[in-house]
Parts: structure tokens; sequence; C-alpha cells
């Protein structure tokens, strides 16, 4: 069954160093999202990307960070300077339709450590 | 604003025994409420789903019933077995969004 690869497994950076986080959403697919969450919390939404732009982001996705589906294959997430709290696990997911009409598919997730 | 509480784990069963973990939500209007499992190493899988009030997601024993006038989406299952070991996350998204709002997520350990 196809799925979602995200690489690497753990990231770990030092503070204020910029961090790009990797993705393969399944082919097929048109919607793309990142989530995080950070150890013994919720799991939160960051932003949402479709046809090329992102569709929706949360009061966490501020100017540090940015998406982009550089080839048509990868899907990435950056983070300009990296701090303290930014460690947590940061899952991307793909569907083939809008969250309404079909299951969200999700990655093993990347641990971003951040010293 | 839109939120989902679940209660804290971990949950701790023999196995064949019944489980129920409960879930509470808040939202306007109508939304979709999902259950994901995350097995040890891998990424949030659909459990099930529920769009609509009174509707009842079902897959591999697992059940829940979306009950509006108790806004609650309650996980059960009759007979657990060691395999269903995970990390359960209760969820919800409203009809205008495009992203789902997540519980805090409950361990559940199933011993033999």
């Amino acid at each position: 069954e196809p799925e979602v690869t995200q690489t690497p497994s753990h990231q770990v950076t030092q503070m204020g160093q910029e961090v790009i986080l990797r993705c393969v959403p399944i082919s097929n697919h048109l919607y793309f999202y990142w989530y995080r969450q950070i150890l013994g919390q919720k799991v939160e939404f960051l932003v949402s990307f479709y046809n090329n732009e992102i569709s929706e982001k949360s009061e966490i996705f501020d100017d540090q960070f940015s998406v982009e589906r550089p080839d048509g294959s990868n899907f990435t997430l950056k983070i300009r300077s990296t701090k303290l709290e930014d460690s947590a696990m940061y899952f991307c997911a793909s569907s083939a339709r809008s969250l309404q009409d079909s299951p969200l598919h999700f990655g093993n997730g990347t641990r971003l450590t951040v010293t | 604003g839109n939120s989902v509480t679940q209660m804290e784990g971990p949950v701790t069963l023999s196995e064949e025994a019944f489980l129920t973990i409960n879930c509470t939500y808040t939202a306007t209007g109508y939304p979709s409420l999902f259950w994901y499992v995350q097995y040890p190493g891998e990424g949030l899988q659909l459990l099930l789903k529920a769009t609509k009030a009174d509707d009842k997601g079902s897959n591999k024993g697992f059940e829940a019933t979306y009950r509006k006038e108790t806004t609650s989406f309650h996980l059960e299952k009759g007979s657990v077995q060691v395999s269903d070991s995970a990390v359960y996350f209760c969820a919800l998204s409203d009809r205008n969004t495009d992203k789902l709002i997540f519980g805090t997520g409950t361990r559940l350990q199933v011993f033999p």
C-alpha cells in the first residue's frame, strides 16, 4: 500500500539554525499538510497546501515557517531560525481529496530536537 | 473555539477485556468526528469516522457513535487484543475547514 514517507526520522539542530523537513506524499494525492506534536501535548495543525499554495495555516505557522512543493513529489517544511520550543515530532500528511471526503494518510514523523 | 477532550492514559487492560476511551468535543455547527490510531514507530492511521449525529463508525472491532446531545464520540471495543496496544487520538473537523483538531491521545496497553 502506498505511504507517506518522511526524512530524516530524527533531526538535531542548534538554536538559530535553519532546518528543512522532507516529505514524499502519496503520488496521486492533491492535499498536503503538516502537523506537529510537542512531547506530552496535543497533535496541532500547522498548515494545509493545495494547488501549489497554502490553503490554511495556524497561528503557530508564523514567518519563521514556510512550505514548498519544489518538484511535484516532495513537500518540505522549512523553519528559518529554530527555537528551543520548536522541538517536537513533525508529521506530514496527504489526502486524495478534501478532508471531508477522503482520509488523511500520515507519515511516521520527524523528531526535531533543538538544543 | 473547537476543541477535543479525551481521557488521560495509560489505559491498561488484560486481553479480551472491554475497552472504552472517552472523547468529548466542543464545536460550533456540525463537525465530523474521527478516531486515529498510532502503533509504535508508525504514523497516525484513520481508525473510524462519523460525519453526522447518530452515525456509528466501526472498523477492526472498534466502534464509536456520534452523540450530539452529549457532544461525545467514545471509542469502544468488546474484546481487546495485545496487538491493539497503541495511542488512540480523537479528532474533529468542521465543514468549513481542512484541518483536524486532535485530543491529547490515550495510550492503551493490553497485556496477555
